[in-house]
């Protein structure tokens, strides 16, 4: 079935470090693939999204290539700061005979120290 | 900018009493959905509803139930609760067409003693 594969739970990383969070996916239809972020206290918020393969969605620094052909969305920024500590979500919607949904992955935590 | 409100933010209760928690969006959708974050932060789909009709109910406790009284709103009630229920539920709503962006509200934090 369709699903969505972050490998990264949790991320620690200092101001000014390099961002990069692994997401690949797996399904038979053309999804639209999105990056959510939750921060604390608060529901999650779009990111960004990508609808057509090979395109880049960015957003706030932040930049994801829809890749069809690594099946890949892997979320990067040259340079965090801590007002980016939060959780980051790759998703990915299913239009299945169900309705459309969207399928998480397991979310990274990422804390970044001053 | 808030656009998806959900009362109450926070429920304390025993095992065995029934509790209710209201979703209401103000940006005109058609299709609210109810989703569960547990305490490591893994967030899965309870239902959607599209203009006050289930579309998607997926492999929930019979104790939980979904009301929608228009399309504004989706509430979330569960009968009985257990402590396995502690989570935080989400409610999200999603436009029509081709937008897939789903607008989650703050969420509501229950917790079952």
């Amino acid at each position: 079935g369709d699903s969505v594969i972050q490998m990264q739970g949790q991320v620690t990383l200092s101001e000014n470090d390099f961002l990069f969070i692994n997401c690949t996916y797996s399904t038979t239809g053309y999804p639209t693939l999105f990056w959510y972020v939750q921060y604390s206290g608060e529901g999650p918020q779009l990111l960004l999204q990508v609808t057509t393969a090979n395109n880049k969605g960015s957003s706030r620094g932040f930049e994801a290539t829809y890749d069809k052909g690594t099946t890949s969305f892997h979320l990067q920024k040259t340079s965090v700061q801590e007002i980016d500590s939060a959780v980051y979500y790759c998703a990915m919607s299913d239009y299945g005979s169900s309705g459309n949904k969207l399928i998480f992955g397991i979310g990274t935590l990422l804390s970044v120290k001053p | 900018e808030t656009a998806v409100f959900q009362t109450p933010n926070y429920h304390v209760t025993q095992v065995g009493n029934e509790v209710s928690f209201n979703c209401k969006q103000t940006l005109g959708h058609d299709t609210m959905y109810w989703y569960k974050q547990d305490s490591k932060k893994l967030l899965k789909i309870m239902f959607s509803y599209n203009n006050k009709q289930l579309i998607v109910n997926e492999t929930v406790p019979r104790r939980f139930s979904p009301q929608s009284s228009d399309k504004a709103h989706l509430n979330l009630r569960i009968k009985s609760v257990e402590p396995e229920d502690s989570a935080v539920y989400l409610c999200a709503s999603r436009g029509w067409g081709g937008q897939d962006t789903q607008y989650f509200g703050p969420g509501t934090r229950l917790l079952v003693l």
